[in-house]
């Protein structure tokens, strides 16, 4: 039982690349997110999605686009890099989108850097 | 405009000390509210959590206060450990869905 997979752990972009962090998890999750980590800016999310066939955007989600064309897969593609998305970005899923008391279970991260 | 905002960015204690961290809110349609613990290079775990039907919520050295009327909670670590050492972040959702909206952060150091 692998939880989340993020893949990959570091990516480095030059400015206008386009690119795709994978996210898969195996947990038969109903919801699944985007985050991005910056230092004193905590956690903002991107986009996230309630289930297969449906996606919304959160806090950030100017310059990335997402799907969910099955459960367990919720690519998160960047559009052309930019060096203000330089950041760790990280995929959560949860049972239930009505149930957060079950917590949010995290990947690892992918670590970005756009020069 | 941060919904969810915490303090301090970051704490040294030393070791056998409380640590607290404290969050505020702005949405009363906020009603769960969590506190995730993050080691480095590692994502967040759920640590514990909140509803706003109870004031208080103790899990071994781990205990959640929740001011409803000021709109804030707080977490305090007692008989802190070295191994607390870590990032701390809380977090709320509204009513009946997830979509968490996280603090800032802490930066918990717990000096031996």
């Amino acid at each position: 039982n692998a939880g989340v997979t993020q893949t990959p752990k570091f990516q480095v972009l030059k400015t206008g690349q386009s690119m795709t962090l994978q996210c898969a998890q195996d947990m038969n999750h109903e919801y699944m997110s985007w985050y991005r980590q910056d230092p004193g800016m905590g956690l903002r999310l991107i986009h996230y999605s309630v289930g297969a066939g449906i996606t919304d955007q959160g806090e950030v989600p100017n310059g990335y686009n997402v799907s969910r064309s099955t459960t367990e897969d919720f690519p998160l593609r960047l559009l052309s890099a930019a060096p203000s998305q330089t950041s760790v970005y990280f995929c959560a899923s949860s049972y239930s989108y009505t149930r957060p008391l079950e917590g949010y279970t995290f990947g690892s991260g992918t670590r970005l850097t756009v020069v | 405009q941060q919904q969810v905002k915490q303090s301090p960015q970051s704490l040294i204690v030393q070791k056998g000390g409380i640590s607290i961290i404290n969050c505020a809110y702005e949405n009363t349609a906020f009603d769960y509210f969590p506190w995730y613990q993050q080691f480095p290079g590692k994502g967040p775990a759920l640590l514990i959590a909140i509803r706003p039907d109870v004031s208080e919520k103790k899990e071994g050295r781990f205990t959640i206060s929740f001011n409803k009327s000021a709109k804030q909670f707080s977490l305090h670590i007692m008989d802190s450990q070295p191994g607390d050492s870590a990032t701390y972040f809380c977090a709320a959702s509204p009513n009946q869905g997830g979509k968490l909206i996280f603090g800032q952060g802490t930066e918990l150091s717990v000096k031996p």
